[in-house]
């Protein structure tokens, strides 16, 4: 059964750049869209980006100058990072799998998520 | 971007009741809409697909229906374990977007 987990510092501080990886148990990494989404504490969802297992990437635009998503095929990771970060990126950050359910697309599995603090 | 929206934003329900909740988007989306579930603290977990289709071992209790720009979510019986707060998603165009989300409570 395909597992992810997140991992990465809880906190950061302002201006500097958010790092987060995702490690996938359970199944291969090279195939389906590995995808980052966050929730500010009390607050909605938002989707940050995916990267596809062959290396493409798609970014939120209110991200995107900000935002890179990349892939280790040999670690079974993907990561995320997020530079100048401000208060505002802080949120409980989800990885999550992105499938294709004919003839949509769905998350079907998610990390527990991690919570990340941006503060001096 | 597409906007999501969804009514109500959060309500009050009993064991047994019969729960709808409705997404709306701000263009169409043919049936590229999803449906959610997060209990506090944890992650969300895929109830419904293409707006009507259960996702494998989610209770048949949930049913989704809509296409274009309005969808709904019912649980026909709500039981203990349905307290969560509800997100739509469409995946229909980037970027990719949230409903606000409908809480559901015990009344």
């Amino acid at each position: 059964q395909v597992q992810l987990q997140e991992s990465g510092p809880g906190l950061v501080k302002p201006s500097e750049t958010l790092s987060l990886s995702c490690t996938v148990s359970g199944g291969s990494i090279s195939t389906y869209y590995w995808t980052w989404i966050r929730q500010p504490p009390g607050k909605g969802l938002e989707w940050i980006g995916y990267i596809y297992y062959t290396g493409n990437t798609k970014y939120n635009p209110s991200l995107k100058s900000r935002v890179t998503i990349s892939l280790d095929t040999s670690k079974n990771q993907f990561s995320l990072k997020l530079s100048s970060v401000t208060a505002a990126d802080t949120a409980v950050y989800y990885c999550a799998r992105r499938v294709a359910v004919r003839p949509v697309y769905a998350f079907d599995i998610w990390g527990q998520g991690t919570m990340v603090t941006v503060s001096s | 971007a597409i906007q999501m929206t969804q009514s109500p934003s959060s309500l009050s329900a009993s064991v047994g009741d019969r729960v709808t909740i409705t997404c709306r988007s701000s263009q169409g989306i043919k049936n590229d809409l999803g449906w959610y579930q997060q209990k506090p603290g944890k992650a969300p977990k895929l109830l419904i697909y293409a707006a009507s289709s259960l996702q494998s071992g989610v209770p048949s209790r949930f049913s989704g229906s809509g296409s274009g720009t309005d969808f709904t979510l019912t649980i026909s019986s709500l039981q203990p374990e349905d307290f969560a707060t509800y997100y739509c998603l469409q995946d229909y165009d980037y970027p990719l977007t949230f409903g606000p989300g409908t809480k559901v409570d015990i009344k």
